[in-house]
């Protein structure tokens, strides 16, 4: 079984500062992760995936994730947010079946002028 | 890309209501798709996997009376809630994936159930 840890609960930053919402999963088979992006009252959009290959994973919006296998993490970064950013952000993981995927809990990011 | 469709988007309806979801993959056919349920401010907790042409394999805790699941075809799951009560208000979103191993699921928009 997968388990998804998502360590901040909510994260405020000013516009045009860089943000990094944290990940670490347990598996003890290999896994895909994910990260969604939640507006409210909307469903979940793909920000980026890791399958395999290289580390680091960049997605939409300026996102990007890095894959560190000893140290289970998935951490997300942006190098400079914007006040459209401010949504619900999920971390996700699911085996190389690529079927059941499990959520965590979620990090708010809350972007300030 | 691949489309999730979902509908209704928002039900209100009184208590003892029955109200049925449904779920579409509007371009590719999805023999597995997923239910899940989200309260106010928090995580998609999984519910249920429903699987084409047999029963759906329902998550621990889950009442499989409660939440009726049908996935009659390739390309549409209906969840059904039945006799509804105001804890059941959330939101449910489903998803699907296109039968490949390495695609991410594709969710719906969800559907907001307020039972009053």
């Amino acid at each position: 079984a997968q388990s998804v840890t998502q360590l901040d609960s909510q994260v405020p930053v000013f516009e045009e500062a860089p943000v990094e919402l944290r990940c670490n999963y347990s598996s003890s088979v290999s896994v895909y992760l994910f990260w969604y992006v939640q507006y409210p009252n909307q469903g979940l959009q793909l920000l980026l995936k890791y399958l395999s290959g290289s580390t680091l994973v960049k997605g939409i919006n300026g996102f990007e994730a890095e894959f560190n296998k000893s140290q289970t993490s998935f951490h997300l970064r942006k190098p400079s947010v914007h006040i459209s950013d401010t949504a619900e952000y999920f971390c996700a993981v699911s085996d190389t079946g690529g079927f059941k995927t499990i959520f965590g809990a979620g990090t708010r990011l809350f972007v300030k002028a | 890309g691949a489309v999730v469709s979902q509908h209704p988007s928002r039900v209100i309806c009184k208590s003892g209501t029955s109200v049925k979801i449904e779920c579409r993959s509007l371009d590719f056919q999805a023999t597995t798709m997923f239910w899940y349920r989200q309260f106010p401010k928090q995580s998609l907790m999984l519910m249920a996997t429903s699987n084409e042409g047999s029963k759906a394999t329902y998550e621990q805790g889950v009442e499989k009376d409660k939440f009726l699941i049908n996935h009659a075809s390739l390309t549409l799951s209906t969840l059904t809630v039945t006799s509804a009560h105001p804890e059941d208000s959330s939101f449910y979103i489903c998803s699907a994936s296109p039968h490949a191993s390495n695609q991410p699921q594709h969710f719906g928009d969800g559907t907001r159930l307020s039972i009053l």
